[in-house]
C-alpha cells in the first residue's frame, strides 16, 4: 500500500442496508477525515479523528458513524442508509506541522467511493 | 459564515494558453489557502500551500498569490497543457481549535477544460 486508500470503489445500495466504507492509510499520519462531494458544493466534512482512539463530528455528521482503533484505519459507517447519503465519498490523512497561524498540514485524499442510494 | 467563493465555475482555453482562477474567501481567522487540483474520478492533490505572511508561491507552470487584506487569491496556470484539465479546489483554514479538527472551508471548484 503507498498512500492511502478506500474500498469500495463504487457501490449501489438498497435504501435502510448498512454499508461500511473503508480508509486504509500507510502514512503514519495522526488525523484522518471523511468528506462528502456533490456536484456544485465543496467537500463537506462528516467525522474526523485527530489521532487513534478519538472521533469528532464534522459539519454533517448525521446519520454516519466512524472509529479509530488504530493510526492506519478510519471505517465510515451508514447504519440505514437513505437516497440523500448517494455522493462520492473521499478519505484523508494528514499530519500536522506546527500551531497557530504558522501551521501547514496538507491532507492526502483518497481514490473516493461513489455511493448510491436506491 | 465562514465561506470560499471560486470564480469561473467552469473554464474552457485552447491548449498553450495562460489563464487565472480567483477564489474569494470570508474565513476567519485566517491560517493558511491551498489550491487543491481534482482530475477526475480521483481525490484532490495539494498544489501550494501559503500560510498569512506569503502573497506568492510557484510550482512549476503553476503560480498562486494572495491578498490577505482583500481576502482574495488566484491561481495563474501558464502555457496550459491537456493534462490540466481538472477541478480547482481552492481550501482556506482557520484558527485551531484544541481537540477539533483544523476547520478547512472548501470552495466548489473551477472545472478547467484544456482542449488541443
Amino acid at each position: 500500500i503507498a498512500g492511502i486508500t478506500q474500498a469500495p470503489t463504487s457501490q449501489i445500495l438498497a435504501a435502510g442496508r448498512r454499508m461500511t466504507l473503508r480508509c486504509t492509510q500507510d502514512m503514519r499520519h495522526n488525523a484522518m477525515y471523511w468528506y462528502r462531494q456533490d456536484l456544485g458544493l465543496g467537500l463537506r466534512l462528516i467525522h474526523y479523528s485527530n489521532t487513534a482512539g478519538t472521533t469528532g463530528k464534522g459539519e454533517v455528521p448525521d446519520g454516519y458513524s466512524v472509529s479509530r482503533a488504530n493510526t492506519d484505519d478510519f471505517p465510515l459507517t451508514l447504519a440505514s442508509a437513505v437516497p440523500s447519503q448517494t455522493s462520492v465519498y473521499f478519505c484523508a490523512s494528514s499530519d500536522p506541522v506546527g500551531l497557530g497561524r504558522e501551521s501547514t498540514d496538507t491532507q492526502y485524499f483518497g481514490p473516493g467511493t461513489r455511493l448510491t442510494v436506491l | 459564515k465562514n465561506q470560499v467563493e471560486q470564480s469561473p465555475q467552469s473554464l474552457i482555453i485552447l491548449e498553450g494558453k495562460n489563464c487565472t482562477l480567483q477564489c474569494n474567501y470570508t474565513v476567519s481567522p485566517f491560517s493558511n489557502l491551498r489550491w487543491y487540483k481534482q482530475d477526475t474520478g480521483r481525490g484532490p492533490v495539494s498544489l501550494t500551500i501559503m500560510t498569512f505572511s506569503e502573497n506568492t508561491k510557484s510550482n512549476g507552470r503553476y503560480t498562486a498569490t494572495l491578498d490577505a487584506d482583500t481576502k482574495q487569491s488566484s491561481l495563474h496556470i501558464t502555457a496550459s497543457q491537456l493534462s490540466d484539465s481538472a477541478s480547482y479546489i481552492c481550501v482556506v483554514s482557520g484558527g485551531i481549535s484544541s481537540g477539533s479538527a483544523r476547520q478547512l472551508t472548501f470552495g466548489s471548484g473551477t472545472q478547467l477544460t484544456v482542449l488541443p
